[in-house]
C-alpha cells in the first residue's frame, strides 16, 4: 500500500540553526500539507501547497518556516532558525483531491524535532 | 475561529464492550469529518469519514454519526478488541475548497482492557 515516508525519524537541533524535514508524498497525489503536533496537544496545520505554491498557510507558519518542492517526489519544510518552542512531531500529509472531492488526507509516520 | 472540541480525553472499556468517542465544531461551513487512529509511533490513519450530507455511516465494528443541527458528530466502536487501543482524532474541514485544511480535535486516548 503506498504511503507517505518521512525522513528523518527524529532530529535533534541547536536554537538558532536550520532544519530541513522531508517528505516523500504518495506519487500520484496532489495536494501536500504540513502539520505539527506539540507534546500533549492536539495536531495543527501548518501549511498546505499545490501546484508549487502555497495555497494556505496557518499564524504559526511565519517568515521563518518555508516550504519546497525541489523535485518531482519530495517536499520539504524549512525551518530558518529554530526557537525552543518549534519543538514537536512534525507531519508530512498529502491527498490525491480528484474532482470527486476526495479529500482523505494520507499522514507520515512524522519527524520528532527537538529544539535544545 | 475555527474549533473542534473532542470527549473524553481518556476512556477505558472492557474488551467486548461499546466505545464512544464525541466531538463539537464551531465552523458552520465544516461539511467534512474524518476520525483518525493514532498508535504509538505512528502517523494519524485514517478509520472513517462522514460528509455533512450523510447522517451516519458503518464500516464493520465502526460508525460515525453526524448532527449537522446541534454541530456534534461521534465516534462509535463495537466488540472493542486489544488493538482498538490508540489516540483517536476527529477532526473537521470544509471539503471541497483549494485546501482542505483539517482542524483536529485535542484526541482521546483508548485503552481497552482485555
Amino acid at each position: 500500500e503506498p504511503e507517505v515516508t518521512q525522513t528523518p525519524s527524529h532530529q535533534v537541533t541547536q536554537m538558532g540553526q536550520e532544519v530541513i524535514l522531508r517528505c516523500v508524498p504518495i506519487s500520484n497525489h496532489l495536494y501536500f500539507y504540513w502539520y505539527r503536533q506539540i507534546l500533549g496537544q492536539k495536531v495543527e496545520f501548518l501549511v498546505s501547497f499545490y501546484n508549487n505554491e502555497i495555497s494556505e498557510k496557518s499564524e504559526i507558519f511565519d517568515d521563518q518556516f518555508s516550504v519546497e518542492r525541489p523535485d518531482g517526489s519530495n517536499f520539504t519544510l524549512k525551518i530558518r532558525s529554530t526557537k525552543l518552542e518549534d519543538s514537536a512531531m512534525y507531519f508530512c500529509a498529502s491527498t490525491e483531491k480528484s474532482r470527486a472531492t476526495n479529500e482523505k488526507l494520507f499522514f507520515g509516520s512524522g519527524t520528532q524535532l527537538s529544539v535544545l | 475561529g475555527e474549533n473542534v472540541e473532542q470527549h473524553p480525553s481518556t476512556l477505558s472499556v472492557q474488551e467486548g464492550d461499546s466505545a464512544v468517542i464525541k466531538c463539537t465544531y464551531s465552523d458552520s461551513a465544516s461539511n467534512y469529518f474524518p476520525w483518525y487512529k493514532q498508535e504509538l509511533g505512528k502517523g494519524p490513519q485514517l478509520i472513517i469519514d462522514i460528509r455533512s450530507n450523510v447522517g451516519e455511516k458503518k464500516d464493520q465494528r465502526i460508525a460515525v454519526t453526524l448532527n449537522k443541527t446541534a454541530k456534534h458528530f461521534s465516534l462509535h466502536i463495537t466488540e472493542t478488541q486489544p488493538e482498538d487501543s490508540a489516540v483517536y482524532f476527529c477532526a473537521g474541514a470544509r471539503g471541497g475548497g483549494a485546501t482542505n485544511k483539517l482542524i483536529f480535535g485535542t484526541g482521546t486516548l483508548l485503552a481497552v482492557q482485555p
